[in-house]
């Protein structure tokens, strides 16, 4: 089936600090999702990309749609310790209802 | 709106037993689905709905059974719990025609 590759799998930052992770795609994304999940709860949508190029803000979130629609960006500005969880990309490899594909997450950890 | 509910939170079964997760959504989301959540591998789909009276199988569905009697509810049913089925399991639901999906706290289960 399809995968999406996230990277890093995770990653150890000091509080102030930007971040970035990506994901990849064998195949063309017409959608790409942002999830952040805390420990012991689940997976919160942050952002949504619809268009290739998009890019979108949450706060201090950023994620971009990548040109070649087989790759999107999360960027986390200025990191503070609440950013602490796992962030999946996801995207539904068909239109309309269907099951999503989910990257394996990047676990950021944030230093005081 | 609750959103997306799940009980037990947390639930323990010996080898053999017998058990449903419920999952309960108040949005008149059409589209639900089910993932267990193990460590390293992201969220891996089991088994899926489009609508009342549907549903199809995901990535990992052996051991499992759903059925979906109404737009609300779609309970996961472990006939004969192993071990392996030791796992966090997540339901999410989605409005029609909209990818976005809402996840549920989750289902902690141990299979001893």
């Amino acid at each position: 089936g399809q995968q999406l590759n996230q990277s890093p799998q995770s990653m150890f930052i000091q509080e102030g600090e930007d971040v970035s992770m990506n994901c990849t795609s064998s195949s063309i994304f017409n959608t790409w999702l942002w999830y952040k999940q805390d420990p012991g709860e689940g997976p919160v949508l942050l952002i949504a990309l619809y268009k290739a190029g998009e890019l979108t803000s949450n706060g201090r979130l950023t994620a971009q749609f990548g040109i070649t629609r087989k790759d999107s960006f999360l960027n986390i500005s200025a990191s503070i310790p609440s950013d602490v969880g796992i962030y999946f990309c996801a995207g539904p490899p068909n239109s309309g209802n269907t099951p999503l594909v989910f990257g394996k997450g990047t676990r950021l950890s944030v230093i005081a | 709106n609750a959103g997306v509910t799940q009980t037990p939170k947390f639930q323990v079964l010996k080898t053999g037993q017998s058990m449903t997760l419920q999952c309960a959504q108040d949005m008149n989301h059409e589209y639900m689905s089910w993932y267990r959540q193990d460590p390293g591998m992201g969220l891996r789909l089991i088994h899926y709905s489009v609508g009342a009276g549907i549903t199809d199988q995901g990535e990992v569905p052996n051991g499992y059974n759903v059925s979906r009697s109404t737009t609300e509810d779609f309970p996961l049913r472990l006939l004969s719990a192993a071990p392996s089925q030791t796992s966090v399991y997540f339901c999410a639901s989605s409005p029609p025609g909209v990818n976005e999906q809402f996840f549920g706290p989750g289902t902690r289960l141990t299979v001893l």
